[in-house]
């Protein structure tokens, strides 16, 4: 078990570009969360995915992101047009969870931060 | 929505002093987790807490959850300079655990 990787773990971009982030999970986990993390806040929740579905958004998440799991393993975060505000670290974190009722931890990865100049 | 509310936001305590810091919840509380975060990295789970009046211990850190499940306490007996980082609390903030809310963190230094 190697934990959750996150790729690349930093990125500076110039404002209008637009930039993919990786997340590989726990092998066999079969949910993955996206958080994002301002400095001095904690996390807020973007989105996730059971296997390859995505559940559940939050209103955070505009337009301009897209979240992928096409085989309900790695997943892709991706946004386009970056502005200045998108500057924060990305976390993404795995679990497993047998039901949909059930409390199961939450794994996170190192994160990528991201640098909108 | 739920909200936590962390406090102190900030502590400074003397290596080998007994600390804590709290995580309260505007809405009862289906699963509570404390996190520790070191700066510019992931989250280190430390430990979660879902029954009313829980109590559980990982070496020196203890964490409770009240019995009415709105509030949860973790303490540091003996602190380290290894216990510094950032303490978060975090929330499911439905019986699904599906999605986490966390608090505004407590950053936690220890004088040698």
């Amino acid at each position: 078990d190697t934990g959750v990787s996150q790729d690349p773990r930093h990125k500076i971009t110039k404002r209008g570009q637009n930039v993919t982030f990786r997340c590989d999970p726990i092998s066999e986990h079969n949910r993955l969360y996206w958080y994002r993390q301002t400095l001095g806040q904690g996390p807020e929740f973007l989105t996730y995915f059971q296997n390859e579905a995505q559940l559940e958004k939050s209103r955070l998440l505009s337009d301009r992101f897209s979240a992928e799991r096409p085989k309900g393993s790695f997943s892709t975060l991706e946004i386009q047009r970056t502005e200045q505000g998108d500057s924060a670290m990305y976390l993404c974190a795995s679990s497993w969870t047998l039901t949909r009722d059930t409390q199961e931890t939450q794994y996170f990865g190192p994160g990528t931060r991201l640098l909108v100049l | 929505s739920q909200e936590l509310e962390q406090s102190p936001q900030s502590l400074i305590v003397q290596e080998g002093k007994n600390l804590t810091i709290n995580c309260t919840s505007s809405k009862t509380l289906y699963g509570l987790y404390w996190y520790k975060q070191k700066y510019g990295e992931g989250l280190i789970f430390l430990m979660m807490l879902q029954k009313g009046g829980e109590e559980k211990s990982h070496e020196k850190i203890t964490a409770k959850l009240d019995e009415k499940k709105q509030q949860s306490s973790l303490h540091i007996t003996a602190s380290q300079p290894s216990h510094a980082g950032i303490y978060l609390c975090g929330a499911a903030i439905n019986n699904a655990g599906n999605m986490l809310t966390f608090g505004g963190g407590t950053r936690l230094m220890v004088k040698p």
